[in-house]
């Protein structure tokens, strides 16, 4: 089964609305989650990310929530902008033993309208 | 500058064929990893290596094998293609962890006929 899902493959925001981006996982060892954006034919780039060790991490117009119990993270995006349309991976792993796996949701399609 | 290069870019093939995917990273990363992207599946993990001939499988190995010689080149080989290995391969590297940052490659588009 799908580890790390992210259930809705698209989303349309008007410009200056907040996208709200969701990404589930099952495994509780999870320590690790990221957002990766990936523009059409381009490669995916590191977003944001943010350990298990806290709730909730901020840089900018980018907040990531995580709640373990729910096994839930988010990515909220505020003044959403048109050059904001892109493809919204989102990634989770753990660590034991220095593993270096991530793995990756479906991808969630967002669409900024002017 | 930090880099992840792949080539070639674009790719054609016919089924039985072989085909080399070539990856190279100039940031002395010690992991490497090999990922296809198919519509509405994300990214999925094909080999992942730790450093010089430390390989392990992903999550999708079968039909591909994977070369490691110097740390900063990684290969994907698919001994005769089959049609249902269409897709965009990318390769990523990262200095160690699952919690380093993956570097992605731009991606290679393999069509096999």
């Amino acid at each position: 089964g799908q580890q790390v899902k992210q259930s809705s493959p698209s989303l349309t925001v008007q410009e200056g609305g907040i996208s709200i981006l969701n990404c589930d996982y099952e495994n509780d060892m999870f320590d690790y989650f990221a957002w990766y954006k990936k523009y059409p034919d381009n490669s995916p780039t590191l977003l944001i990310s943010v350990r298990s060790n806290v709730d909730k991490r901020e840089d900018g117009r980018l907040t990531v929530f995580l709640n373990k119990s729910g096994k839930h993270f988010s990515l909220h995006i505020t003044a959403s902008q048109p050059e904001d349309t892109a493809v919204y991976l989102c990634a989770a792993g753990g660590n034991q033993g220095g593993s270096a796996k991530l793995i990756f949701g479906e991808g969630t399609k967002l669409t900024v309208s002017s | 500058d930090m880099k992840v290069t792949q080539m070639p870019r674009y790719l054609i093939k016919r089924m039985g064929e072989n085909v080399l995917l070539e990856c190279g990273q100039d940031m002395s990363h010690e992991t490497m990893y090999w990922y296809r992207q198919d519509p509405g599946l994300g990214l999925q993990l094909i080999y992942i290596s730790y450093d010089v001939d430390s390989n392990s499988e992903g999550d999708i190995p079968k039909g591909y094998r994977v070369s490691r010689k110097k740390r900063e080149h990684f290969s994907l080989i698919l001994d005769s293609a089959k049609t249902n290995q269409t897709s965009v391969y990318f390769c990523a590297s990262s200095f160690r962890t699952n919690q380093d940052t993956q570097y992605f490659g731009p991606g290679t588009r393999l069509l096999v006929l």
